[in-house]
């Protein structure tokens, strides 16, 4: 069974903290994908990678960066955790293009 | 941009077909139709996609329109495990990989 793990479901966290979000997928996916879901704003792209140390900027990468070290994991950091940045983030991997998306369960970060 | 447009809400009875549309009208010919579901409290999972040919598989079918500038997902008997938001998204080629750029998508209510 195919698996995109995330870190935690849940995160508290305090302004001006850096944050890591850590997500692994099992499939030996090639892409991977972060994107942050609010109401009435629908799931938006933050990055996402092709290749390991690879990445580019989807629609809202500002005070975001990511990582990818390792093909299975891909991390997206918060360096100074802003309450607009209070969301679910969802992770989701694929193998190629136009591939369907495996995503994970989500974390719920609240910067307080 | 979301690039394609779907209802707000549906409703459907238990044991009924649904038939959810979706326009696209910029459609080019490389971009694939994915069609994936968001139940509460979970990541999304895909449901079906395809280019020209009207596709099938376990979970729903999808009718393509001719000229592709709109696409049917059919869900043959709808159950209450399908209440969820349906998406509706294009595939397109963006900087050498196709994340997706999720809409609104619509609420599907079964009523039993």
């Amino acid at each position: 069974d195919v698996k995109v793990t995330q870190s935690s479901r849940y995160l508290v966290k305090r302004t001006g903290e850096k944050v890591f979000l850590e997500c692994v997928q099992d499939m030996d996916h090639e892409n991977m994908f972060w994107y942050r879901q609010d109401p009435g704003l629908g799931l938006r792209l933050i990055y996402f990678s092709y290749d390991v140390k690879m990445k580019e900027k989807g629609d809202i990468p500002e005070g975001y960066s990511v990582s990818r070290e390792k093909k299975e994991r891909f991390s997206l950091i918060l360096e100074s955790a802003s309450t607009n940045q209070t969301s679910m983030y969802l992770c989701a991997s694929n193998s190629g293009l136009h591939d369907e998306q495996y995503f994970g369960p989500g974390t719920r970060l609240t910067v307080t | 941009d979301a690039k394609t447009t779907q209802p707000n809400s549906m409703e459907s009875n238990e044991e009924e077909p649904v038939h959810l549309p979706c326009n696209h009208s910029t459609i080019s010919g490389t971009d694939y139709i994915h069609w994936y579901r968001q139940l509460p409290s979970q990541g999304p999972e895909y449901v079906i996609h395809g280019l020209t040919s009207n596709v099938n598989n376990r979970m729903a079918s999808l009718a393509i329109a001719e000229d592709r500038k709109s696409s049917t997902l059919i869900l043959h008997r709808a159950t209450l495990r399908d209440a969820a938001v349906y998406y509706c998204i294009l595939s397109i080629l963006w900087e050498g990989n196709t994340p997706l750029v999720f809409g609104k998508g619509t609420r599907l209510s079964v009523i039993a």
